[in-house]
Order: C-alpha cells, then sequence, then structure tokens
C-alpha cells in the first residue's frame, strides 16, 4: 500500500509565527486530505487538494502530485491552531492511507 | 455541526457488555467508514461500506460487529471487548468513486474496564 510520511513529528511555534508542514507519499494519488484533530478529537477537514494550490484565511496548501508531496503553510498562528494535523492520501473509495500526524503546539 | 453525527459521545463498558455505537450522516453521501484511533498509534480503518454493502474489513476481530442499513446510518456493535479496545472511534462518509473527501463525526471516546 501507500506509504505516507509526515514532517516534523511535533512543532512548538510562539503565537503569531508561521510554519510549514510536509506529507509525503509513496505512490500516485488520486485524492489528498489534510485535517486538523483538535484536543476533543474532532477531525476537521481542511484541504481537499490532490493537486495545485488552495488557501483558506491563514491556511494554504499545495500538492505537488508528480513529486509526491504536499505542504501545509500556517501563517499568523493562533493558539487555536494547536493540534494533530494529518493528511489522508488515497486511490478508490475507502483505500485512504493516514500519516503519523504533526502535533503542533502553539504557546501565547 | 459536521454533517456527520456520532453517539454516544463517550462511552465506558464491561468486558462482559453489549453495546452499539451510531452514526448518521446528512450529507447524501454514499459511502461510509469506521476508524480506530488509539493513544500514539495513526488511523487505522476498519470497515467501509459503499451503497450499504460493505466493502473492505481490515482484519477486525469478530468482537466489532457493523451494520449499514442505510446510506445515512452505520453502527458498530460491540461485545466481549478487551481492554485494548479502548480507543477513540471514529465515523466518516464520502461521496464514494471518486472520493471527493472524508467528512468525519466527532467520535465516540470508548472505554473498556
Amino acid at each position: 500500500g501507500i506509504q505516507v510520511e509526515q514532517s516534523p513529528p511535533d512543532l512548538i511555534l510562539q503565537e503569531g509565527a508561521n510554519s510549514t508542514l510536509r506529507c509525503n507519499f509513496s505512490d500516485s494519488v488520486n485524492n489528498l486530505q489534510w485535517f486538523h484533530q483538535n484536543p476533543w478529537g474532532q477531525l476537521i477537514n481542511l484541504f481537499y487538494i490532490p493537486s495545485g494550490t488552495k488557501q483558506n484565511g491563514r491556511l494554504s496548501a499545495t500538492t505537488v502530485a508528480t513529486e509526491r508531496y504536499s505542504l501545509l503553510y500556517i501563517s499568523s498562528s493562533q493558539t487555536t491552531d494547536s493540534g494533530v494535523y494529518f493528511c489522508a492520501v488515497g486511490g478508490a473509495v475507502g483505500k485512504s492511507t493516514f500519516g503519523d500526524g504533526t502535533t503542533l503546539t502553539v504557546k501565547p | 455541526e459536521t454533517g456527520v453525527t456520532q453517539t454516544p459521545r463517550h462511552l465506558v463498558m464491561g468486558m462482559t457488555n453489549k453495546k452499539s455505537l451510531k452514526c448518521e450522516q446528512h450529507l447524501g453521501h454514499n459511502a461510509m467508514y469506521w476508524y480506530k484511533q488509539s493513544a500514539k498509534k495513526p488511523l487505522e480503518l476498519m470497515f467501509v461500506y459503499n451503497f450499504k454493502e460493505q466493502t473492505e474489513n481490515n482484519s477486525v476481530p469478530s468482537r466489532f460487529s457493523p451494520e449499514c442499513p442505510n446510506s445515512s446510518h452505520l453502527f458498530l456493535h460491540l461485545h466481549t471487548l478487551q481492554p485494548e479496545d479502548s480507543a477513540l472511534y471514529l465515523c466518516a462518509s464520502s461521496q464514494g468513486s471518486p472520493n471527493y473527501g472524508y467528512t468525519f463525526g466527532s467520535g465516540t471516546r470508548l472505554t473498556v474496564v
């Protein structure tokens, strides 16, 4: 199956700082999503981005499918950005593989 | 409100109990999933239903029994669980093939005592 590697595993930021999270994958994919899991366990869909670039407020994501990686950018981080960020990549229905996640802590 | 509702949010059960987790999606999706998330582990896919038919069972023990009566509802029946089954159980739905992305519920945090 597809291997998914996220980096860094842990990240600590001061409020207001910018950060880049990376997701590498081992094979071509039909879909890729970024999620934020808040401290209560809720997985919130941030982007569905199998290729290209998208932006939503302070967050943006870029997937370069030919080079098998995706980046999630967080600008002007806030304490509410804390949590675990997952990427999930896959082909057909139900075949998505989740990475191990990046745990982000934003300090006030 | 994410469009996918899971109940209960928390559940404590003994090893001899029988309980059920419920998931309901209001998005018109045709695929539904159960995932397990244990501490310090990545999400593990348990079951996939596509148009009410089970299309994936990732070697899940028989003490977990899924049921999908229609495209909007998904259950996970639990019986004779073990303490190591304690985890966050997440339900998700998607618009099938091609997969336009998952929407997750808030999860059920299960503790087996």
